[in-house]
């Protein structure tokens, strides 16, 4: 089954700590794998593409195959960065599958 | 990227009723897709819409309770049929563009619907 999973509801984190907010997928295929963002009263935006392998606001994500995770991770968290994030996967014709999100919260 | 806007951004309704849903883009898309996020939960995709033929359905949504139109390559409309509780959601309009980065989902901004 394809499936997405992000354990933690709620991620606290004070200003200047790592952050790592966890994504582990389930796909028989090739995966395709996001990171999406929606920060308070704003909608939900792409944060970033595993296929990019780029680094968006300090944030980073690798794709590990063999424990199947896209955890996301970011060295110095900023209060600006509270939101709630979601790791999507991508089946066939362009359908993703979300996880059900972490909502990080940096604290000052 | 691709500039969404949904009408209504909100709305509470009666049980029984029905609420049409509209998602206008400002650029041609070819794919354009309807979530919902129920209160506390991810989302889920409904159906694709289609441009010229009929929406394509996710397991678990049928076109009775939730008929949708594609007329052109920037318009949509998901109607929320016979409504209950149950259906109170946060509806997403979604799009891939056909240029820039055709990879990637643009979100509207969603219409929050509560069901009495």
């Amino acid at each position: 089954a394809q499936r997405v999973t992000q354990p933690e509801k709620l991620l606290s984190v004070f200003k200047g700590a790592p952050v790592e907010l966890k994504c582990n997928y389930s796909y028989s295929g090739s995966p395709e794998l996001f990171w999406y963002v929606q920060y308070s009263r704003q909608r939900l935006q792409l944060l970033l593409r595993h296929i990019s392998r780029e680094s968006i606001k300090g944030f980073t994500a690798d794709l590990n195959k063999g424990e199947t995770s896209f955890h996301l991770k970011k060295p110095f968290a900023q209060e600006e960065d509270s939101a709630m994030y979601y790791c999507a996967l991508k089946r066939n014709t362009d359908k993703l599958i979300f996880g059900t999100g972490t909502r990080l919260q940096v604290f000052p | 990227s691709a500039v969404i806007s949904q009408k209504p951004s909100r709305d509470i309704c009666q049980r029984g009723t029905s609420l049409t849903i509209q998602c206008q883009v400002d650029s041609q898309v070819t794919m354009m897709f309807w979530y919902r996020q129920q209160p506390g939960q991810s989302l889920t995709l409904i159906a694709t819409a289609n441009q010229g033929s009929e929406a394509t359905y996710e397991s678990g949504f049928v076109i009775d309770k939730f008929p949708i139109s594609r007329p052109n390559l920037t318009f949509s409309t998901l109607t929320v049929s016979n409504m209950s509780p149950e259906d109170s959601s946060i509806y997403l309009c979604s799009v891939n563009p056909t240029s820039g980065r055709p990879d990637t989902q643009y979100f509207g901004p969603g219409t929050r619907l509560t069901v009495l």
